[in-house]
């Protein structure tokens, strides 16, 4: 699987967007791009996923490169509630087994 | 929503004493995950299942045991624990057809 590059932190004011990218430069054409985020003291979370095109739910937004080098995870409107470690995965689309989690982005909501 | 349930939140065992973490999930998804998560580390792989009855091993299993003899219900059994063995263990399922991991919300262990 491919790996992926993330900050270790990042600090977001309340109430604004917050961007969290994600490289993975070795990216295989048949690679999905996963977000999964993990509150403290609990499970993870899965956010969103994308192959190519950009992706939109309730959570949140996923925008991939044209390359699929890169992706930017977007939080709309962070709320104090979003502080979490964000992961982002990169995981063959016929692989519908285990997942492999880095170190992920420590996010911070401030007031 | 698919809920996966873990029976302990906490648990504090004795060094050698034998553990059972269970976990049971609700939407009958064929894959299920055993994953520790330690400090520095993040999530490891121990054992997952694809069916009943069926066991792969993942990236950490020595040491482990698992069990599935119903679709909802993946066992992890650790036959003699020990304290390298203190973690926060995480059960997932999946459905096959989709791609999302749903996780429980994880089971504290101390091995004392």
């Amino acid at each position: 699987d491919a790996k992926t590059t993330q900050p270790p932190s990042m600090d977001c004011a309340e109430g604004r967007a917050a961007n969290l990218p994600c490289n993975h430069s070795t990216i295989s054409g048949n690679e999905y791009v996963y977000w999964y985020r993990q509150i403290h003291s609990q499970g993870p979370q899965y956010i969103i996923h994308g192959l190519k095109n950009n992706e939109t739910n309730e959570m949140a937004s996923l925008i991939i490169t044209e390359d699929r080098k890169s992706s930017t995870l977007i939080l709309p409107h962070a709320t104090l509630r979003d502080t979490a470690v964000y992961y982002c995965i990169v995981r063959p689309t016929d692989s519908w087994g285990k997942l492999q989690f880095g170190a992920g982005t420590q996010v911070v909501v401030t007031p | 929503d698919v809920k996966v349930t873990q029976s302990s939140r906490y648990l504090v065992k004795r060094t050698g004493e034998k553990v059972f973490l269970e976990c049971v999930q609700d939407m009958d998804h064929e894959n299920m995950f055993w994953y520790r998560q330690d400090p520095g580390l993040g999530l490891r792989l121990i054992y997952f299942s694809y069916d009943v009855k069926m066991k792969e091993k993942g990236d950490i299993p020595e040491g482990y045991s698992v069990s599935r003899e119903k679709k909802e219900r993946f066992s992890l059994i650790l036959e003699s624990a020990s304290t390298n063995q203190t973690s926060m263990y995480l059960c997932a399922s999946q459905d096959s057809t989709r791609y999302g991991y749903t996780f429980g919300s994880g089971t504290r262990l101390t091995v004392v």
